[in-house]
């Protein structure tokens, strides 16, 4: 299993909602990350994590709340989200840290919120 | 936060044409250049990881070169086909970071 699954593909939520996107790989990838992307512009770094620890937050906002339950999964709980949250959430994998090989990408959450 | 060039930014290009786009990145404390590429509706690809100077790389008609000195990663087509139509991203590494800054990428059309 070479990829990354992401769950759900589409997600419209209102600003009360709580609801996660979820990601799984099985390819024994110790680096899980979480970014944001908005239309014509760059992925942005949201969360790392490297054996199962936090490593990263970038100063992301607390209404987005990340969680890997193991090596294989990761979640983002969200909660009371604005409408400018809405966005393409992409989850990536890599080997290490260092990411020698590069990532592998799933292919996003599309986000809305309403 | 690395501030990461792509140029140009949108490329169109006829069936069978050869293609290259640029990358440039500061070239203080670099540690290793990624270039992926996205077609719509599908996940970003990792085509090449580069961390010497003077490297270059091959994927089929795919290639790269790296200038680590000056700051700056070519991405060439050989011969473009429609299914090279894509967004590709340069993400560099540096400043004491692992973690990629990311392009706005070029994206890529080609015609048939």
């Amino acid at each position: 299993d070479t990829e990354v699954t992401q769950t759900p593909k589409h997600l419209v939520m209102g600003m009360t909602n709580k609801k996660s996107l979820k990601c799984e790989q099985h390819m024994g990838h110790r680096a899980m990350y979480w970014y944001k992307q908005k239309a014509k512009k760059p992925p942005e770094l949201m969360f790392v994590y490297s054996y199962e620890k936090l490593s990263i937050n970038e100063s992301v906002p607390s209404r987005f709340s990340p969680e890997c339950p193991n090596s294989s999964l990761l979640n983002l709980h969200l909660h009371a989200l604005q409408p400018e949250d809405s966005a393409l959430y992409l989850c990536a994998s890599s080997q290490e840290f260092s990411a020698a090989n590069g990532y592998t990408f799933g292919s996003g959450t599309r986000l809305t919120v309403v | 936060i690395l501030n990461v060039e792509q140029s140009p930014q949108s490329l169109h290009v006829q069936e069978g044409d050869s293609t290259n786009f640029t990358c440039s990145f500061p070239s203080s404390n670099f540690y290793a250049l990624h270039w992926y590429r996205w077609e719509t509706a599908k996940s970003p690809e990792a085509l090449f990881v580069m961390t010497l100077n003077g490297d270059e790389k091959k994927k089929g008609r795919i290639s790269a070169t790296l200038n680590t000195k000056e700051g700056y990663s070519y991405l060439y087509i050989k011969g473009s086909q429609p299914e090279d139509s894509a967004t590709y991203l340069c993400a560099p590494t540096g400043g004491g970071s692992y973690i990629p800054t990311f392009g706005r990428g070029t994206s890529l059309i080609v015609h048939p």
